[in-house]
This record gives structure tokens, C-alpha cells and sequence, in this order.
């Protein structure tokens, strides 16, 4: 089965920084979806970002940011200018042969 | 409104009683998915189905039973083999199984 890794536990930083969250994934196949979800403390998951195996193309949206790289087996999501409301779990997921699954997640506080 | 229903939002059961949790979507969606969240292990996928009357197990499908008799119908029976049942739960569904995925709000089972 795929496999999703997210190195980074919890992550902290000050209100204002750029913050850069890690996602590794390891496939056999040449196709499949990559994606990105908030949970906030509410619990429900929040879509983000979905991407194909196909496109590389990286994408901003806001103060958000997402570089993909397959040479690298990663898809890695950028915050510019963090504010609190951004505090939240983030998990990255692998889509292939139509099941999705997930990193453990990074825990990010963004301090005032 | 459109949306996934997880209902009850919290439960308590006996230990060695079977509890059903409830999902329902009327977002017209084929696929629908369960995932188990425990603290640190980010979400594991139970069972999911791509479409009415077929279901596949994910990584941890020993305890669990679901059905899908009806599209917009996905329960999980979370049986007394499973032995350590306490956790958040979290049914989510999407049009395919590659497409973004929509989340109910959960349902924390506490079971003692």
C-alpha cells in the first residue's frame, strides 16, 4: 500500500512567519493524487489542495503554497505570513487505486 | 444543505458490547471511507466503498464491520473483537476515490 509520511510533529512559530510543512509519499504507481487537509480543533477535516501525479505545476492560493516534486517524492505546503487562525493539524494524503491515505499529521501553533 | 453526517457526536459504550456509528451523505457521492484517529497516528483507514452493496478493508479493519445497502448510507459497526475501540472516528465520502474528500464532524467513542 502507499505510504504518506509527515517528519514533523508539532511545529511553533511566531505570528508573521513563513512556515513550511513537510510531505514525503512513497507509490508504485505513475498515477495518483496528492492532497492536503486542515483540521482545526473543531475536528472536521478542511480540503485544501488536491494535485495528479501528471501535474507538477506548483500552485498559490493566498497566503498558501504548494510545491510538488516527484524526484523527490514530495509535496511540501508553504504558509507566508502565519497567523493564529492558521493553528491546526495538518495532514497530507495519497490517493491510489481509489483509496486515500494519510500522513500522522503536523501540529502547527502559531503564536500571537 | 449538502454535507456528511456523523452522528452521535459523542458516544459511550460498555466494553464488549457492539455500538454502530452512523454516516450519511447527500452529496450524491459513490465513494465513502472510514478512518480511525488516535492521538499521534493521524487517520487510519478502516474499510471503504467504492460503490452500493461493495466495500474493501484499509489497514485496520480487524473489530470493524460496515454495510452499504444505500448509496448515501455507510455504517460502522465497531464489534467487541476490537480491543481497543476508544478513539475518534471519522467517515468522509467523494465523488471518486480520487477526487477531494468530504468530512463528517466525527464521532468520539469512549468505550469503559
Amino acid at each position: 500500500a502507499q505510504k504518506v509520511t509527515q517528519a514533523q510533529t508539532e511545529i511553533s512559530v511566531v505570528e508573521k512567519e513563513d512556515v513550511t510543512l513537510d510531505c514525503v509519499y512513497e507509490t508504485r504507481d505513475t498515477t495518483y493524487y496528492l492532497f492536503w487537509y486542515k483540521q482545526p480543533p473543531s475536528g472536521e477535516l478542511v480540503f485544501l489542495i488536491r494535485r495528479n501525479s501528471f501535474d507538477e505545476q506548483n500552485e498559490i492560493s493566498g497566503r498558501y503554497s504548494w510545491n510538488f516534486q516527484k524526484s523527490t517524492s514530495s509535496f511540501n505546503f508553504t504558509i507566508t505570513a502565519s497567523q493564529v487562525v492558521d493553528s491546526a493539524v495538518y495532514f497530507c494524503a495519497l490517493s491510489e487505486d481509489n483509496d486515500m491515505r494519510f500522513g500522522a499529521g503536523t501540529r502547527l501553533t502559531v503564536k500571537p | 444543505d449538502g454535507g456528511i453526517t456523523q452522528s452521535p457526536k459523542y458516544l459511550f459504550r460498555k466494553e464488549g458490547q457492539n455500538v454502530t456509528l452512523s454516516c450519511e451523505q447527500n452529496l450524491n457521492h459513490d465513494a465513502m471511507y472510514w478512518y480511525r484517529q488516535d492521538p499521534g497516528q493521524g487517520l487510519r483507514l478502516i474499510y471503504y466503498s467504492q460503490i452500493v452493496n461493495d466495500f474493501q478493508k484499509g489497514d485496520i479493519a480487524e473489530g470493524y464491520s460496515v454495510s452499504r445497502e444505500k448509496k448515501e448510507s455507510f455504517p460502522l459497526t465497531v464489534t467487541s473483537a476490537q480491543k481497543n475501540p476508544t478513539a475518534f472516528y471519522l467517515c468522509a465520502s467523494s465523488s471518486t476515490g480520487n477526487t477531494e474528500a468530504f468530512f463528517g464532524q466525527g464521532t468520539r467513542l469512549t468505550v469503559v
